[in-house]
């Protein structure tokens, strides 16, 4: 029920191709759904995050899509660059709770 | 500049040799938050802190303890560490009002035990 289920488990783009990673949940109470970044050395750092009465938020390159009836949302990466080379988590969080419950991450690798 | 810091980044001890390692944020967060990342498990919680004095347990808080005796610092404390502990630790902060779902993260600490 607690769980955020979050796939494919690593990924190779081709530079300049969009890169898709997916996550599905369980509870209905989760209410707002962050992404993170985390390139390697680092901790992870918040990059995209959208509420489940909105169906999609794009900043820049970066889009959430998110489909409520299903419980699944996914990152989508445009003109996907070397730089964006990086582990991606998905998140979920209930409403007061203040505890983020993770996926298990992506690691993307962006090929030149 | 606003940031949370944990010491040490790399640490390598023996089984059962207590250590400490410290989490200090600079930005008046109420709300701390210990993990371990795990090849392919993601990002685990280990305990969180409402406010000082205010902790509790996440989903892997065995063996492990905390403590919140001022709002900036959270210290985690492995008291007989063992081998099954050895994973990368990020401590995390945000503010009890933010932005949802915003946490801010430490670089994290490589700790082996051996």
């Amino acid at each position: 029920q607690q769980q955020v289920k979050q796939s494919p488990q690593s990924l190779i783009v081709q530079k300049g191709g969009i890169s898709i990673i997916n996550c599905a949940y369980e509870n209905t109470a989760f209410d707002y759904f962050p992404w993170y970044q985390q390139f390697p050395g680092k901790g992870p750092a918040l990059l995209i995050a959208i509420r489940p009465d909105v169906s999609e938020k794009k900043e820049g390159r970066f889009t959430i899509s998110f489909n409520k009836s299903a419980k699944q949302f996914s990152l989508h990466i445009m003109d996907s660059q070397p730089g964006d080379s990086a582990t991606y988590f998905c998140a979920a969080e209930i409403r007061g709770n203040y505890q983020l419950i993770w996926g298990a991450g992506t690691k993307l690798i962006i090929k030149p | 500049e606003a940031q949370v810091t944990q010491n040490p980044r790399y640490l390598i001890t023996v089984t059962g040799k207590k250590l400490t390692v410290t989490c200090s944020q600079n930005m008046n967060h109420e709300y701390m938050s210990w993990y371990r990342q795990d090849p392919g498990l993601g990002l685990r919680q280990i305990y969180y802190s409402m406010n000082v004095e205010v902790t509790d347990k996440g989903d892997v808080p065995e063996g492990y303890k905390v403590s919140r005796k001022e709002k900036r610092n959270f210290p985690l404390i492995l008291e007989s560490p063992s081998p099954n502990q050895t994973s990368l630790y990020f401590c995390a902060s945000s503010p009890a009002t933010a932005t949802r779902g915003e946490a801010f993260f430490g670089q994290g600490t490589r700790l082996t035990v051996v």
